[in-house]
């Protein structure tokens, strides 16, 4: 079993939808959540934390729920800059401290 | 600043070869790393450095050797390519453990043939 683990998609939506993603994580030590953004073959830049409480930054939403273990993250009324691959992102001590990615969810937001 | 920076930016290589891949930050970061990034997986560490003149091994360090005798630069050296290392290789750094953001380079696309 993947560490974390993403529905690939893609996720096709139209422009004003909203859209979620779900990811798993299987150690149940892992201390750290994040959402990473990944535009067409280019680098990834960190999106948002994710906190046990969950956190809102403009139109996306991360929530986290340690019980079962996934990570959701929501965006409301898609942009057709939203488009990218997401990754989820966890690290865990048993890591080594280190990041352990997902393989990413891609969005397409078409007009 | 530049951020992080990565040379080359492609690179086609014949099997047997070795190269080196050269990643900078100018963000007086400590920790710095090499992932590869294969289609269908996530982001794999190959090895990281803490700091001036220490590396350790990732997840995937077989192939690959890194050195970090300044604290700016990290290099990445494949000594004999095989065609199972074509990939999409990014460097990245932070300022400390792995909870802090990680900064990316712009990546380098190697093929080996």
């Amino acid at each position: 079993r993947k560490e974390v683990e993403q529905d690939p998609g893609p996720f096709n939506v139209p422009e004003g939808a909203t859209v979620a993603f779900n990811c798993t994580y299987s150690n149940s030590a892992s201390q750290s959540f994040f959402w990473y953004r990944q535009d067409c073959r280019k680098e990834p830049k960190l999106l948002m934390s994710v906190y046990s409480s969950g956190n809102e930054d403009g139109r996306f939403t991360a929530q986290l729920n340690r019980a079962s273990q996934y990570i959701s993250l929501l965006i409301r009324d898609s942009k057709l800059s939203d488009s990218a691959t997401y990754l989820c992102v966890v690290r865990a001590v048993e890591y080594g401290n280190k990041l352990v990615f997902g393989a990413g969810t891609i969005l397409r937001v078409k007009s | 600043n530049a951020g992080v920076t990565q040379t080359p930016k492609f690179r086609v290589l014949k099997t047997g070869q070795s190269m080196t891949l050269l990643c900078a930050q100018d963000m007086n970061h400590e920790y710095m790393y090499w992932y590869r990034q294969d289609p269908g997986m996530g982001l794999r560490l190959i090895h990281y450095s803490v700091g001036e003149g220490t590396t350790a091994k990732g997840e995937v360090p077989d192939g690959y050797n890194v050195s970090r005798l300044k604290k700016q630069n990290f290099l990445l050296g494949l000594e004999s390519a095989a065609p199972s290392q074509t990939s999409v290789y990014f460097c990245a750094s932070s300022i400390g453990q792995a909870a802090y953001e990680q900064y990316f380079g712009p990546g380098t696309r190697l093929t080996v043939t």
